[in-house]
């Protein structure tokens, strides 16, 4: 089994629904990501969790949330999805020590109607 | 302001070595990262440097000079499999990562 689950892996839907996309991880890091990849702007970080009581906005945050609801689970939700949220989500998780590298997950393709 | 910078796109011949290089300014550091991404995939990581050198795994090695804001991937004895992007990432002062745009490298038969 994967490490680090993301669901569901594909998702196509109209503009103005509500989606959200799960992942959970079997790793045992405090530290939880959320990415989106686009074709020539590389990952660029939605929000980041330190653990279940820490949220940070990251570098795109507007018009996306997110819910720590245990060490091992980090979902990320859009309230009302636009077009241009069309991407490739990735989460990541990182143990708590300084200098560790990211794992991710295998990511969930997102369309936008 | 924080940038990483990458070539876009690079090719090369099974067999070969080529060098991937990573230019970076970031308002903090605690260490450079190389992941590994095939097309549709997700990353993985290669390799990481927090001090200046060169770090050896296999046909992988990294190089960092922090003074410069410099590193480079360096891949051996190229195989068809290599063919991907390679993300630079920096590990900012806030425990953050930037990602750079990742270059895309095919390699030829």
């Amino acid at each position: 089994d994967a490490d680090v689950t993301q669901t569901p892996r594909n998702r196509i839907t109209k503009t103005g629904k509500r989606i959200m996309l799960e992942c959970s991880q079997t790793k045992g890091h405090d530290r939880m990501y959320w990415y989106r990849q686009d074709p020539g702007l590389g990952l660029r970080l939605i929000y980041y969790s330190f653990d279940v009581k820490d949220i940070n906005k990251g570098e795109i945050s507007d018009g996306y949330s997110v819910s720590r609801q245990a060490q091992a689970k980090f979902s990320l939700s859009l309230e009302s999805a636009i077009p241009n949220q069309t991407a490739l989500y990735f989460c990541a998780t990182s143990d708590g020590d300084t200098n560790q590298p990211q794992h991710f997950g295998d990511g969930t393709r997102l369309s936008i109607l | 302001g924080q940038n990483i910078d990458q070539p876009t796109e690079m090719t090369a011949t099974e067999g070969a070595i080529v060098q991937i290089n990573c230019t970076y300014q970031t308002s903090g550091f605690n260490g450079l990262f190389w992941y590994q991404q095939h097309a549709g995939e997700a990353p993985t990581f290669l390799s990481y440097n927090v001090l200046d050198g060169l770090e050896e795994k296999g046909r992988f090695s990294s190089f960092l000079s922090r003074s410069k804001g410099y590193s480079y991937l360096l891949l051996k004895e190229l195989q068809m499999k290599d063919s991907a992007s390679y993300l630079c990432a920096v590990e900012g002062g806030t425990y953050k990562y930037i990602f750079g745009t990742g270059t895309r490298l095919k390699v030829l038969a």
